[in-house]
């Protein structure tokens, strides 16, 4: 059974710090993806990896993708309020690509 | 573009009650998926839809059910309700089977008493 796991479970920061979160299998993946949810709200698709070792940047958040496509990292530079909220990966199920996979998410508060 | 529009937003039924979830998607998606969330167990899949069709299903029971209309709405019905089934229900559409890219409408709050 493929799982991800993320971590930390919850990350308390101050305005302006740096932070990097992770999404961690035994189980190759091909392709991860990463997304925001708010409270109240549904999940917002931030970003997809395919190939191992790729980067991504959207604005001051970077994605990785591990060379063996098992991890993958979300690093956020100079966090701002505004990036509060759960920080979501999944990826397809080998046995039925349309069937994805969720962590269970790292919860960000940044503090003003 | 409108996004995808689920409703209502809030419920609270009681136990052994039934109820029936709406999820409109994406205009020209075609493909809708549910999923339960919950604290302790996060998003767990339900069910998709494609065409009319269920093409795939998670492990709940017989109770959760689904249907999908020609326009690609769809709703999902959850009978003889139990506690354990207060959760955020999440409908998301894709263009496509086999696109993983998921949107998300903002959920149902089910609560059950």
């Amino acid at each position: 059974t493929q799982l991800l796991e993320q971590s930390p479970q919850f990350l308390s920061i101050q305005e302006g710090e740096n932070l990097t979160v992770y999404c961690n299998s035994s189980s190759v993946f091909s392709s991860l993806q990463w997304y925001r949810q708010e409270p109240g709200e549904g999940p917002v698709l931030l970003v997809t990896v395919v190939t191992g070792g790729e980067v991504k940047k959207l604005k001051r958040l970077t994605f990785q993708f591990g060379d063996a496509r098992k991890d993958s990292s979300l690093h956020i530079t100079a966090a701002q309020p505004g990036d509060t909220g759960l920080y979501l990966c999944a990826g397809p199920d080998a046995g039925n690509n349309r069937k994805l996979i969720w962590g269970l998410g790292t919860s960000l508060a940044v503090n003003p | 573009k409108a996004g995808v529009t689920q409703t209502p937003r809030y419920l609270i039924k009681t136990r052994g009650q039934q109820v029936t979830l709406s999820c409109s998607p994406i205009s020209g998606h075609r493909s809708v998926s549910w999923y339960q969330q919950t604290p302790g167990q996060g998003l767990q899949f339900l069910f998709e839809y494609f065409s009319e069709t269920q093409r795939n299903k998670g492990n709940f029971p017989g109770r959760f059910s689904g249907r999908q209309f020609s326009n690609s709405r769809s709703e999902m019905n959850v009978s003889t309700l139990e506690l354990g089934d207060s959760a955020l229900y999440l409908c998301a559409s894709s263009l496509a089977l086999g696109r993983p890219e998921a949107f998300f409408g903002q959920g149902t709050r089910l609560t059950v008493v």
